[in-house]
C-alpha cells in the first residue's frame, strides 16, 4: 500500500548537501508528508513532516512541490552519521505506510 | 531515546509456539502502531490502536493479534509461529490528543524474534 516512489540508493560526499526526492502523485488533500530514517538494527527515527509549506528543523528541510505530488528532503551538510535508509511516507494520521526507501551512502 | 519501550529485546522460540511482545508508548501518547520488518525487507504495517480501540489494520495475519490496555501499553501476540515469522517487530506511538493526530511517530528499538 506504499504510495510513494523513491530511488533505491543515493551517494553523497561528506559535508555536501543531499537532496532526496520522493514522488507521491496520488496524494490526497489530507495526507501529510513524513520522512523517517533508519540506521541498521535500529527503529526508524523521525526526521521531518509537512502538509503544504516548506518546513525546516534542526535535522533537515522539506521542500514540497506546489501540486504536492513530489517532495524533497534536504540534508544541508551530510555527515557519516546521516548514512541510513530514508523513508518518505504519506500519513492521514491513522497509519504510516513505509515504502522501500532510499539507502543513503555518505562518502568520507 | 524515543521514549517508547519494547520488551523483550530478543526472543528465540520454536515453531508452533506462542509469544507476546510488549510495548510501552511515550507518556501521554494515545496511538500505538505495530510493524514487522523481515530481513532486508521494508517495514510492514500490522495494526494501530488509538486509546484502546483498534483504528487501522494492515497486513496482519490471523495468527497474530494485538490489544491496547487502559494504561495505554500494548501487546502483540503471535501464535502458531512459523520460521517465516522471524523478524524485527517495531512498536511506535504518536498523537497525544485528537487535535494533533498528525504528529510524528516515535519508534522503539524493536524486538528481534527468531523462530527455530
Amino acid at each position: 500500500d506504499a504510495k510513494t516512489t523513491q530511488p533505491n540508493s543515493m551517494e553523497s560526499n561528506e559535508e555536501e548537501p543531499v537532496h532526496l526526492p520522493c514522488n507521491h502523485s496520488t496524494i490526497s488533500g489530507t495526507d501529510y508528508i513524513h520522512w523517517y530514517r533508519q540506521l541498521p538494527s535500529q527503529g526508524p527515527e523521525y526526521v521531518i513532516h509537512g502538509l503544504t509549506s516548506n518546513v525546516n528543523n534542526r535535522m533537515a528541510s522539506l521542500a514540497i512541490a506546489e501540486d504536492r505530488k513530489s517532495s524533497t528532503l534536504i540534508l544541508h551538510r551530510a555527515t557519516l552519521r546521516d548514512a541510513a535508509v530514508y523513508y518518505c511516507i504519506l500519513s492521514n494520521g491513522n497509519q504510516f505506510y513505509f515504502g522501500t526507501g532510499t539507502s543513503l551512502t555518505v562518502i568520507p | 531515546d524515543s521514549g517508547v519501550t519494547q520488551t523483550p529485546k530478543h526472543l528465540i522460540t520454536a515453531t508452533g509456539q506462542r509469544v507476546t511482545l510488549r510495548c510501552s508508548p511515550r507518556s501521554g501518547d494515545l496511538s500505538v502502531y505495530w510493524y514487522q520488518q523481515s530481513l532486508d525487507q521494508g517495514l510492514q504495517f500490522l495494526i494501530q490502536y488509538y486509546n484502546g480501540e483498534e483504528r487501522a489494520k494492515g497486513n496482519i495475519l490471523e495468527r497474530f493479534s494485538a490489544q491496547q490496555f487502559p494504561d495505554l501499553h500494548s501487546e502483540l501476540n503471535l501464535s502458531s509461529l512459523e520460521l517465516g515469522d522471524s523478524a524485527l517487530y517495531f512498536c511506535a506511538s504518536s498523537a497525544r490528543d485528537r487535535r494533533t493526530m498528525n504528529t510524528e511517530a516515535f519508534f522503539g528499538q524493536g524486538t528481534r524474534l527468531t523462530v527455530v
